[in-house]
């Protein structure tokens, strides 16, 4: 049973340019959530996707954006890229609909380095 | 403002010792749930633990357990008989229900090494 897989690993940007982050939820997931963390910090929400709508957003500017697909898969888009939006950032699914526990499983995450 | 608080510096544990990562919480919520990721140097987020604001019970998992003190709004983690596997930083999260059970808040994490 594949757990949640994100691609790419690494990424380098340079300021101002955009990037598109991959996510594949763990078999059976609907739903998807994105997550920063900058170095030293604990993750910051983004946002959260399900049946291929944005549900819930934290505080983060327009700028990231994101899409899901009908497979549940979902993209994170990040536009006018800035030298603080270098991060790692963590990908996590679970049920809409799940016990009250509801634990999210994350993926291993993509590191943007932005230049 | 700051929902979760993780304080202590950086730590080293002797292998087989014990353990305790302090984490307070802050929300104004009768429902919510308390987590602790474990984050190795690979960066993904591991789940130890779950504590539910109407358990009753600490919770136990293994060699983790949760001293959950509600009125103190304190849910620090134990880790017994620690191993040097153990080594990473260690995250304290909160999920209030009327934000949605799918959002996690995060506290900046006590890294832990555990030395032979």
């Amino acid at each position: 049973d594949a757990g949640v897989t994100q691609s790419p690993t690494h990424l380098i940007k340079t300021r101002g340019q955009q990037v598109t982050l991959r996510c594949s939820p763990k078999s059976g997931h609907d739903t998807v959530s994105w997550y920063q963390q900058a170095l030293g910090q604990g993750p910051q929400f983004i946002f959260q996707y399900y049946e291929e709508e944005e549900r819930q957003r934290g505080n983060f500017p327009d700028r990231f954006s994101g899409h899901q697909f009908p497979n549940y898969s979902s993209e994170l888009n990040v536009n006018a890229l800035l030298l603080g939006d270098s991060a790692l950032y963590l990908c996590a699914s679970s049920l809409a609909l799940g016990s009250p526990f509801n634990e999210q499983f994350f993926g291993p995450g993509t590191r943007l380095t932005v230049l | 403002a700051q929902k979760i608080t993780q304080t202590q510096p950086g730590m080293f544990v002797q292998e087989k010792e014990a353990v305790t990562l302090d984490c307070t919480y802050d929300t104004s919520d009768q429902s919510y749930g308390l987590f602790w990721y474990k984050q190795p140097s690979s960066g993904e987020m591991i789940f130890l633990i779950y504590q539910g604001s109407y358990d009753e019970q600490n919770a136990t998992e293994g060699r983790y357990s949760l001293n959950f003190q509600k009125a103190r709004k304190s849910a620090n983690l134990v880790i017994s008989a620690s191993q040097l596997g153990d080594s990473a930083m260690y995250f304290c999260a909160m999920r209030e229900v009327p934000y949605g059970n799918n959002r996690l808040a995060f506290g900046k994490g006590n890294q832990v090494v555990v030395i032979p």
